[in-house]
C-alpha cells in the first residue's frame, strides 16, 4: 500500500516571500511523484512530476520540487510567490510497478494563501 | 473544448434517488478513473478502468457503480444517494504514453439533500 502525507493543511504567506509545501510518502516499491494545483472553482491541473532522472523538477511558473528518496519526501518550493499562486496544492504518488500501478494516491491538500 | 468532459457540472438530488455522472474524453487514453474530493481528505479513488473490459474497485467503492460504455466514456452511478455522498466528483484519464500523468475533468458538484 502507498500513502501520502502533506504536513500543512494551510500555509499563509505574503506576496514575494518564499514558500515550501511539504509532502512525505510511503511505498514498498519505486514511485512516480506529482504535484497538482487546484485554483478556486476549477479542476486539478498538473504542476510538475518526477518519473526518473534528475531529482529536481521544475514547473513553467517557477515552482520546483526535489525527490528525496532517503527521506521519502517531495517538497514543493517557490522562491517568490504571487497573489495568483493562491490555490490548493495536492501531492500524489503513483507506484512504478506492482498491483497499484497506474493509480494515484493523493495527500490531503495544502491551501496556499498569498496575501498582498 | 475540454479534453475530459463531465456532465452534469452541478446537481442537487434527494436522498434515495438514483443519479448518474457521465464522463467522456477526447484524449484517446485507455485508462479512466472516478475520484471524489472532500475537504481535508484530498481525493480518493472510487473506481478505475484500464480498458473497456476492465473495471476495478478503488478505496471507497461502496454505494457506487460504474459502466465503461466505450473507450472514451466512463459513467459513475449512485443507485440510492445518501447525504454523505455530497462531494465534488472528478473523472480522470491516463495512458502509458502519457507518462503515467493523470488528466482531470473540471469536476461535478453533487449535493444530496
Amino acid at each position: 500500500a502507498q500513502s501520502v502525507t502533506q504536513l500543512d493543511s494551510q500555509v499563509p504567506v505574503f506576496e514575494e516571500a518564499p514558500v515550501e509545501l511539504r509532502c512525505n510518502y510511503s511505498s514498498s516499491v519505486s514511485v512516480y511523484l506529482f504535484w497538482y494545483v487546484q485554483y478556486p472553482n476549477q479542476g486539478l491541473q498538473l504542476l510538475l512530476k518526477y518519473l526518473s532522472g534528475s531529482t529536481l523538477v521544475e514547473s513553467i511558473n517557477g515552482f520546483e520540487a526535489e525527490f528525496n528518496k532517503s527521506q521519502t519526501s517531495f517538497h514543493l518550493r517557490k522562491p517568490s510567490v504571487h497573489i495568483s499562486d493562491t490555490a490548493e496544492y495536492f501531492c500524489a504518488v503513483n507506484n512504478a510497478g506492482g498491483t497499484s500501478y497506474g493509480k494515484l494516491t493523493f495527500g490531503q491538500g495544502t491551501i496556499l494563501t498569498v496575501h498582498p | 473544448d475540454a479534453d475530459v468532459t463531465q456532465t452534469p457540472r452541478n446537481r442537487i438530488t434527494k436522498t434515495g434517488k438514483r443519479i448518474m455522472l457521465e464522463c467522456s474524453q477526447t484524449k484517446g487514453h485507455d485508462r479512466m478513473y472516478w475520484y471524489r474530493q472532500d475537504p481535508g481528505l484530498g481525493l480518493r479513488l472510487i473506481y478505475y478502468s484500464f480498458d473497456v473490459k476492465d473495471i476495478n474497485k478503488g478505496e471507497i467503492s461502496d454505494g457506487y457503480s460504474v459502466s465503461r460504455q466505450a473507450q472514451a466514456k466512463f459513467s459513475l452511478s449512485l443507485e440510492s444517494a445518501i447525504p454523505n455522498q455530497t462531494a465534488l466528483y472528478f473523472c480522470a484519464t491516463s495512458s502509458a504514453s502519457s507518462g503515467n500523468t493523470i488528466y482531470f475533468g473540471e469536476g461535478s458538484w453533487l449535493t444530496v439533500v
